[in-house]
């Protein structure tokens, strides 16, 4: 069955430094992959999707690489913010008009 | 505000009650999804609509949940003789084309 694994459960880093958070993904091959913030209590909010002929994807101060090889998709922050706490979501297209989320990385930027 | 609103925010029930919630969706999206999120998961698919057909339901929803869109804008999930393994979020979401845009979110907490 497809799985999708994002590499660890909560990550600290320190204000000013480069956030690289991780999606995994097995069983599968999506046409494309997503990148949703959740805040406490509340919806996640669409942040960016990277299609599968796609190797990379930026805007403002994130990128998403997607490596179909490897079955992996880096999301990175860049001179990170403590605003930019949250979880952070991974979620594949299951080419049926679903999506399907991985359990989040809760990303905490030390000031 | 023209995003995905839903109803009520918090919901506190009694074992063996029936609830139900409402999604209104972004007016010009055709899809309408719902998901339940318990904590320290990612969200997890329920059912979806696409107009006012509902296209697919998750194994997780037991006989006793039931989704309804019947105009094709808003819709409403009933759960039947809550559970407290009901307990959780349950998250509303609407699309045009691959990206989903959520709601706040509907609180349950079974007692």
């Amino acid at each position: 069955s497809q799985k999708i694994e994002q590499n660890s459960e909560a990550l600290n880093i320190q204000e000013g430094k480069t956030a690289t958070l991780t999606c995994n993904y097995t069983n599968y091959s999506p046409a494309y992959l997503q990148w949703y913030r959740q805040d406490p209590g509340r919806g996640p909010v669409f942040l960016l999707l990277i299609r599968e002929n796609e190797k990379e994807k930026r805007k403002e101060r994130l990128k998403v690489t997607f490596d179909t090889t490897l079955k992996q998709s880096l999301f990175h922050i860049t001179a990170s913010q403590p605003a930019d706490s949250a979880t952070y979501l991974c979620a594949l297209d299951s080419r049926d008009d679903k999506i399907i989320f991985g359990k989040g990385t809760r990303l905490h930027i030390l000031p | 505000d023209t995003g995905v609103s839903q109803n009520p925010r918090h919901k506190i029930t009694k074992r063996g009650q029936n609830v139900t919630f409402r999604c209104d969706p972004i007016s010009e999206h055709n899809r309408l999804y719902w998901y339940r999120q318990t904590l320290g998961q990612g969200p997890e698919f329920l059912t979806y609509f696409q107009n006012e057909a509902q296209l697919e339901k998750s194994r997780l929803l037991s006989d006793r949940f039931s989704a309804e869109r019947p105009k094709g804008s808003f819709s409403t999930l009933e759960i039947q003789r809550t559970e407290q393994g009901d307990s959780a979020m349950y998250l509303c979401a609407s699309s045009q084309l691959d990206t989903q845009y959520f709601g706040p979110g509907t609180r349950l907490t079974v007692l």
